[in-house]
């Protein structure tokens, strides 16, 4: 069965410095992955995604991930953070084009950003 | 750019009333879906759905859950007496391929 693990519950970044968000996964096949933010109150809105190819991909907001397969991981970074990106991340795992495949998402990580 | 969007943003229902929640997906998506998410927890999939009938349900989706598309364009879920451990969040969500885009959710309190 497909699971996602983010380990950290929450972070607390000072505003500029570097962030990364931790996100490990379970797949029976190479697995397409997603980064959502939720604000407070907020849908969901797509960060990025990983399908294949190149192992580092950018998304909106600055924001960008890395695949590594050997360590079933796809965390996420941002080397200066802003005081709006204080929200809930979530990390997922699935493959839609497949059979409508559902995702599978993580607890999350809730980040909060101080002056 | 093209959004699911979902009506209400906010219900307060009382507990054994029945709850239609309204989503528009975007309009050439093929597969539509129903997530849900409880205060503090984590996005949890109901139900997906495809070519007029459900394609996969959870242990979540039990019989007071049922989805409709009445027309060409919305997609329902229907709670049929609720309770009070419905109250969360609930998404909408559609994908014409590889990417499922969300909706801004709608918030369910049952009182």
């Amino acid at each position: 069965a497909q699971s996602v693990t983010q380990p950290d519950i929450h972070i607390t970044v000072s505003e500029g410095a570097s962030l990364e968000l931790r996100c490990n996964y379970s797949y029976g096949a190479t697995p397409y992955l997603f980064w959502y933010v939720q604000s407070p109150g907020q849908g969901l809105q797509l960060l990025l995604k990983y399908f294949s190819g190149d192992t580092l991909v950018q998304g909106i907001k600055g924001f960008e991930a890395e695949f590594k397969r050997s360590q079933s991981s796809f965390n996420l970074r941002k080397p200066s953070v802003h005081w709006s990106d204080a929200a809930e991340y979530f990390c997922a795992v699935g493959r839609p084009n497949f059979g409508n495949e559902k995702l599978t998402f993580g607890t999350g990580t809730r980040l909060t950003i101080i002056p | 750019e093209p959004e699911v969007t979902q009506t209400p943003s906010h219900q307060v229902t009382q507990m054994g009333q029945e709850v239609i929640l309204r989503c528009v997906p975007i309009s050439n998506h093929l597969y539509f879906y129903w997530y849900r998410q409880i205060l503090g927890q984590k996005v949890e999939f109901l139900v997906s759905f495809y070519n007029n009938e459900i394609s996969e349900k959870s242990e979540i989706f039990d019989d007071q859950f049922s989805v409709e598309r009445p027309d060409g364009s919305n997609f329902t879920l229907k709670i049929r007496s609720t309770k009070l451990e419905d109250s969360a969040m609930y998404f909408c969500a559609s994908t014409s391929g590889n990417t499922i885009y969300f909706g801004e959710g709608s918030w369910l309190t049952v009182v």
